[in-house]
């Protein structure tokens, strides 16, 4: 079983759209969470990060649900600009505490 | 800040030679991070170190692979002799605290082909 798992999409939708990504993870000793957002060719480059009481940045909401190990990402009011592919990333948990990273949900945004 | 930096940007190589990616991190950080990705099988950890010491190297594909951090400034990434499947943009990240909180920096990457 994949440490972090997410729907690879695409999700195409159009401007204006709200639009809501998950994630699933399977080590419960997880600590830290985060999403980032990797454009066409380039780095990753963290958007968010994720806690407990759920965090809000701008159109962007980002959830955590500890019991059921999943994460969100909630965009309202897309914009052309997030079309992206957006990562999901998780914490190894315990020693040796290195991230995990999903592969990865491609969203467009259609005019 | 100047980021993390990497080099060379692209590189494209013939099968059987010696590859050496290169990474700055950025200054302070006392983590730093090898990934490899492709489509397929996404952002892979290679191996990681941690005030220029290596701590996990149990993602390098093979012997083939080395990296070493010479100082807390310069890291390479070293796959002798490389073979087609090698191909992958190659991710160096720095944090501060394993980024706890704070998640990675990566750099721009190297796109390498082995042909």
């Amino acid at each position: 079983r994949k440490e972090v798992e997410q729907d690879p999409g695409p999700f195409n939708v159009p401007e204006g759209a709200t639009v809501a990504f998950n994630c699933t993870y399977s080590n419960s000793a997880s600590q830290s969470f985060f999403w980032y957002r990797q454009d066409c060719r380039k780095e990753p480059k963290l958007l968010m990060s994720v806690y407990s009481s759920g965090n809000e940045d701008g159109r962007f909401t980002a959830q955590l649900n500890r019991a059921s190990q999943y994460i969100s990402l909630l965009i309202r009011d897309s914009k052309l600009s997030d079309s992206a592919t957006y990562l999901c990333v998780v914490n190894k948990g315990g020693a040796g505490n290195q991230f995990y990273f999903g592969t990865g949900t491609s969203l467009t945004v259609i005019p | 800040d100047a980021g993390v930096i990497q080099s060379p940007r692209h590189e494209v190589t013939e099968m059987g030679q010696e590859v050496t990616l290169r990474c700055k991190p950025i200054s302070g950080h006392d983590y730093l991070f090898w990934y490899r990705q492709t489509m397929m099988r996404g952002l892979e950890l290679l191996i990681y170190f941690n005030n220029n010491v290596p701590i996990d190297d149990s993602g390098m594909p093979e012997d083939r692979f080395s990296a070493k951090m010479p100082n807390a400034s310069f890291s390479t990434l070293k796959i002798q002799p490389s073979e087609p499947r090698d191909s992958a943009v190659y991710f160096c990240a720095s944090s501060f605290l394993q980024g706890i909180g704070y998640g990675y920096t990566f750099g721009s990457g190297t796109r390498l082909t082995v042909v």
